[in-house]
């Protein structure tokens, strides 16, 4: 595998469910994030990690919780989610956060919420 | 909120150049000017960046005017599957502090037509 994957590519999940999106760089970076694309809006920033170490929470709600436990897994821990919540979730990577001159994406999950 | 003001969408005729106009009058003299594209439903590609002198890459060029208040980006022979979004962001080079992260806005939606 090269790049960034991400994992499941669709998930669909009750309100009342507990799921984690997994996200994997394979490309040495130190830095990850998370991001979400709801339809027809800009991606919008939630978190970022540098070095394993959370250094920004865009006021995202509790309901969605980072994990981080190395340089090359970031996961997106899922529970209780609310029906606006459906949409791309995309992860990225790069080299370095202080000098991240290109972030590389994953694919996305998409994610619908009933 | 983004710093950048682009159309929202725009179309080009196969084999033809695409160029995308972008506008930010009140960038910084440390901040760069980035384009990503995201084709439906992927996670978004990096395509060039530059400073303030013109830059060229194998996927596009990058014009930006002497005073840096705006810039455009130039695919030479568009093809079909450059149809895509095309995001404009403007940020430091190195990030140093929350908030510097990339922001997307709501890019062109650039059609390539046969």
């Amino acid at each position: 595998e090269t790049g960034v994957t991400q994992t499941p590519r669709h998930l669909v999940m009750g309100m009342t469910n507990k799921k984690s999106l997994k996200c994997e760089q394979h490309l040495g970076h130190n830095a990850m994030y998370w991001y979400k694309q709801s339809a027809k809006k800009p991606l919008e920033l939630m978190f970022v990690y540098n070095f394993k170490e959370q250094t920004e929470n865009n006021s995202v709600p509790s309901r969605f919780s980072p994990e981080c436990p190395n340089s090359s897994h970031l996961f997106l821990h899922l529970h209780t989610l609310q029906p606006e919540d459906s949409a791309l979730y995309l992860c990225a990577s790069s080299q370095l956060l202080g000098r991240a001159s290109e972030q590389f994406f994953g694919p996305g999950t998409r994610l619908t919420v009933l | 909120d983004a710093k950048t003001t682009q159309p929202p969408s725009m179309d080009c005729a196969e084999g033809r150049a695409a160029n995308l106009p972008c506008n930010h009058s009140t960038i910084s003299g440390n901040e760069y000017v980035y384009w990503y594209r995201q084709i439906h439903s992927q996670g978004p590609q990096y395509i060039i960046h530059g400073l303030k002198n013109n830059e060229t890459n194998e996927m596009a060029s990058l014009i930006i005017t002497e005073d840096r208040k705006s810039s455009t980006l130039i695919l030479p022979h568009a093809t079909l599957r450059d149809t895509a979004v095309y995001y404009c962001i403007v940020r430091v080079a190195e990030v140093t502090g929350y908030g510097q992260n990339f922001v997307f806005g709501p890019g062109t939606r650039l059609s390539v037509l046969p």
